[in-house]
């Protein structure tokens, strides 16, 4: 079966650019969450959506950050304008139950971001 | 707040047994989690405690107590792959979100 498809893996991109960043759930699983880690915050997490619908964004650092989910097999996190600061690597996650279970949640493989 | 401690390194050798402990400050949640990330790779999930008690998945364990604030991560027979980051992470009641601890680098030496 196949996991959790990001996309790209490697994003190099001058400060001020749009980035945009994929994300293909597994499939059947109604909940799918976008994580940052870094070095110094560690992993956290940005924003959750179930049944395609944001639960909780309170995680989205700025207005520059946004995302979507159009149908269940598609996310995307967009960062306008992108800055140096937002050079991290970015983890999606799909589970098939809410977040208040202890199903796995199953990560891609991250997009590495880094703004110059 | 809502926190979670994890030593942040801990070495071991091959064939050990070695437990990575996990304290927390929150005031109620909906269990523990254990997740593996080698370097360079995705987190994968470990474990997971809902209750009190020990959970045994081959080589590795979980534990938590509810009423200590404390769980742990148990890896038996050490071996060199198991060289990774371990977070535990867990989901407040009031909030929903999982949150994770800071991670425990584990280097398993020969």
């Amino acid at each position: 079966d196949a996991g959790v498809i990001q996309s790209p893996r490697h994003e190099v991109t001058e400060m001020g650019q749009e980035v945009t960043l994929r994300c293909k759930p597994i499939s059947g699983h109604n909940s799918l969450f976008w994580y940052r880690q870094t070095m110094m915050r560690g992993l956290e997490l940005l924003i959750y959506f179930n049944n395609n619908v944001p639960i909780d964004d309170s995680g989205m650092p700025e207005d520059r950050f946004s995302a979507k989910m159009p149908n269940a097999s598609f996310s995307t996190l967009k960062i306008q304008p992108s800055e140096p600061r937002d050079s991290a690597v970015y983890f999606c996650a799909s589970s098939d139950s809410g977040t208040r279970s202890g199903q796995p949640q199953h990560f891609g493989d991250g997009t590495r971001l880094s703004i110059l | 707040g809502q926190s979670l401690e994890q030593p942040s390194e801990v070495t071991a050798v091959e064939g050990a047994i070695v437990q990575i402990n996990c304290t927390y400050q929150t005031s109620g949640f909906y269990g523990l989690s254990w997740y593996q990330q080698h370097d360079g790779g995705a987190p994968t999930f470990l474990s997971y405690n809902a209750l009190d008690g020990l959970e045994e998945t081959g080589r590795f364990s979980s534990f938590l107590s509810r009423s200590d604030s404390y769980g742990y991560l148990l890896l038996q027979e050490l071996q060199m792959k198991d060289s990774a980051s371990y977070f535990c992470a867990a989901i407040p009641s009031n909030t929903g979100k999982l949150i994770f601890g800071q991670g425990t680098t584990l280097q398993v030496k020969p």
